[in-house]
């Protein structure tokens, strides 16, 4: 069973839509969780950390439910730069696992 | 943020050939530096996890004789590629962190293109 699992996609939405993804994650006791954004054959970059609490930075809304171990993130008012695949990590006792990434279309 | 270098972006080999590729921490010292690999259209896959100054921790399934990793120094980790062939042709990424405190984040290098004729 792999650490991190993710809807591939892809989501193709349209410019102002807003969509959400969703990763679970295996390991109960894993202690940090992000999301991370990668663009064709770059690095990844931190979008941003997911807490307990929820966080907002902007259009995009980051979720984490331990009970049912997953995480969510929301992104409203999709615009055109958004088009990229957004990978679910997890922080396993500082082993850094990526899910397969879910790919976002956004179409004018 | 903090700054991690890798070198070189894309390489070319023949079957057969090492290939040596560097990741530095530009500006702290990465205790821990991680080697991915990612095939086209699949996620990234934890090779190898390096501290400073021990051997590294490989993934299950990584051939720690094929892909030989240093971390000699607190800022420069390497991961050699040997007698690489067509396989091996992938998008390798190093990242870098501090993880003294379990939440902390990582940093990327910008990825070597291997290239295995």
């Amino acid at each position: 069973r792999k650490e991190v699992e993710q809807d591939p996609g892809p989501f193709n939405v349209p410019e102002g839509a807003t969509v959400a993804f969703n990763c679970t994650y295996s390991n109960s006791a894993s202690q940090s969780f992000f999301w991370y954004r990668q663009d064709c054959r770059k690095e990844p970059k931190l979008l941003m950390s997911v807490y307990s609490s929820g966080n907002e930075d902007g259009r995009f809304t980051a979720q984490l439910n331990r009970a049912s171990q997953y995480i969510s993130l929301l992104i409203r008012d999709s615009k055109l730069s958004d088009s990229a695949t957004y990978l679910c990590v997890v922080n396993d006792f500082n082993k850094f696992y990526f899910g397969s990434g879910t790919k976002l279309n956004v179409k004018p | 943020g903090a700054v991690v270098s890798q070198h070189p972006s894309w390489v070319i080999c023949k079957s057969g050939t090492s290939v040596k590729i560097e990741c530095r921490s530009l500006d702290f010292q990465a205790t821990t530096m991680f080697w991915y690999r990612q095939f086209p259209k699949q996620s990234l896959m934890l090779m190898a996890t390096s501290n400073e100054g021990s051997k590294a921790t490989y993934e299950q399934g990584v051939e720690k004789d094929k892909f030989l990793i240093n971390h000699a120094s607190l800022t420069l980790s390497t991961l050699t590629v040997t007698s690489a062939h067509p396989e091996d042709s992938s998008f390798y990424i190093c990242s870098a962190g501090t993880v003294a405190r379990a939440n902390e984040k990582l940093f990327f290098g910008s990825g070597t293109q291997l290239s295995v004729l």
